[in-house]
């Protein structure tokens, strides 16, 4: 079983739907929690960076941490096409510099 | 502020044969980092260098894989004998030291290996 499970989809939405994008893990000691876009043949890009538990805002996008369930979320609210790209979390514990990423989600927003 | 650099962006090479990438990153950055991504999947680390030291290289493999960051700036990330198994994508990343969190990634190396 790998430390952090994501669905690699495709998910696809119409222009202006609310996006919910999730990953699961097993290790108790991640306490950083981070989500990457990555377009098509670029490197991954810093969406949101999340310490422990709780909800961080920016703009359309929202990420949740659950250290209960062991469970991260990332919102896009007013999906736009530009949107459109894998999302990959990503995680590490204090006690090490090594980031573990799911393996992405492809979303699709359709005009 | 220019991003992390990398190069080649493609390389097509056969099995065997003996291949570099290089990767210079964002100024005042004390950490570089190189991961694999298989297509479908997201990084793995390779190896963390905190400027001239590598860190974490327990998932180089190291009978074929070979990196060094001799002034703690640019590193190079050598393969030799190269193996169908290992086309991928290579992809360099940085960040200021201590800060994993918010690691900038490079557009990477797309290998083939026929």
């Amino acid at each position: 079983q790998k430390e952090v499970e994501q669905d690699p989809g495709p998910l696809s939405v119409p222009e202006g739907a609310i996006v919910s994008l999730n990953c699961t893990y097993s290790n108790s000691a991640f306490q950083y929690f981070m989500w990457y876009r990555q377009y098509s043949r670029k490197g991954p890009e810093l969406l949101m960076y999340t310490y422990s538990s709780g909800n961080k805002e920016d703009g359309r996008f929202t990420a949740q941490v659950d250290k209960s369930s062991k469970y991260i979320s990332l919102f896009i609210r007013d999906s736009q096409p530009s949107d459109s790209a894998t999302y990959l979390c990503a995680m590490r514990s204090s006690n090490t510099g090594k980031l573990i990423f799911g393996q992405g989600t492809t979303l699709q927003v359709k005009p | 502020e220019a991003g992390v650099v990398q190069s080649p962006r493609y390389k097509i090479i056969e099995k065997k044969q003996p291949v570099a990438f290089w990767c210079n990153p964002i100024s005042g950055h004390n950490t570089l980092y190189w991961y694999l991504q298989n297509l479908g999947q997201g990084p793995e680390l390779l190896i963390r260098y905190e400027n001239e030291e590598a860190v974490d290289d327990s998932q180089l493999p190291k009978d074929r894989f070979s990196a060094e960051r001799l002034k703690g700036v640019d590193s190079t990330l050598k393969i030799q004998p190269a193996e169908l198994g290992d086309s991928a994508v290579y992809l360099c990343a940085s960040s200021r030291q201590g800060a994993q969190e918010t690691q900038y990634f490079g557009p990477g190396t797309r290998l083939l290996v026929l």
